[in-house]
């Protein structure tokens, strides 16, 4: 398997742009997650969905940001307007479950705002 | 409630040495924890977890020991190695909901 997979990679842009981050999950895993990665907060998360449905966004952080899982293998991250402070590295995250399943990680994509 | 806290921060310790990494937890509920290790520029990765039914847990080098009765859990790393250099980040979590995740530990192992 190819594990999870996050597009773009790397991503700058100008505030006030929108930005929308890509991920696919490992094909069968029913949970994904969207995680925030800085120096300050450390691993923050953003919002999970369960058999495509959003279970808890508590922890996005304002209306800027929003999150989309249309099927089981493709979730979106949006951010709009975008801001210097959301520039981060983004991960995607899938696990077969929610119950004591390991959640394997993709390798992230760096935005930066400037 | 729902907190994980880690330290150090940071750590830096020699080859060869122990390095021991702490957590605390506040929830009750929490029955399930992993460690996750961090390389630069990828995703963390699970490292070794444990269920509260046992005080501790050992794969190769890593250890986790578990103190239920405090609320608190820890990796111990023998004979660290310079390609043991990572972030390494606790985790608490309960059936159906999210892993809470610590705020991650920096270790550097010196040569």
């Amino acid at each position: 398997d190819a594990g999870v997979i996050q597009s773009p990679r790397h991503e700058v842009t100008e505030m006030g742009q929108e930005v929308t981050l890509r991920c696919k999950p490992i094909s069968g895993h029913n949970s994904l997650f969207w995680y925030r990665q800085t120096m300050m907060r450390g691993l923050e998360l953003l919002i999970y969905f369960n058999n495509n449905v959003p279970i808890d966004d508590s922890g996005m952080p304002e209306d800027r940001f929003s999150a989309k899982m249309p099927n089981a293998s493709f979730s979106t991250l949006k951010i709009q307007p975008s801001e210097p402070r959301d520039s981060a590295v983004y991960f995607c995250a899938s696990s077969p479950g929610l119950d004591y399943n390991e959640q394997f990680f993709g390798p992230g994509t760096r935005l930066t705002v400037l | 409630q729902q907190q994980v806290k880690q330290s150090p921060q940071s750590l830096i310790v020699q080859k060869g040495g122990i390095s021991i990494i702490n957590c605390a937890y506040e929830n009750t509920a929490f029955d399930y924890f992993p460690w996750y290790q961090q390389f630069p520029g990828k995703g963390p990765a699970l490292l070794i977890a444990i269920r509260p039914d046992v005080s501790e847990k050992k794969e190769g080098r890593f250890t986790i020991s578990f103190n239920k009765s405090a609320k608190q859990f820890s990796l111990h790393i023998m004979d660290s190695q310079p390609g043991d250099s990572a972030t390494y980040f606790c985790a608490a979590g309960q059936a159906g909901t999210a892993l809470i995740f610590g705020k991650g530990t920096t270790l550097s192992v010196s040569s």
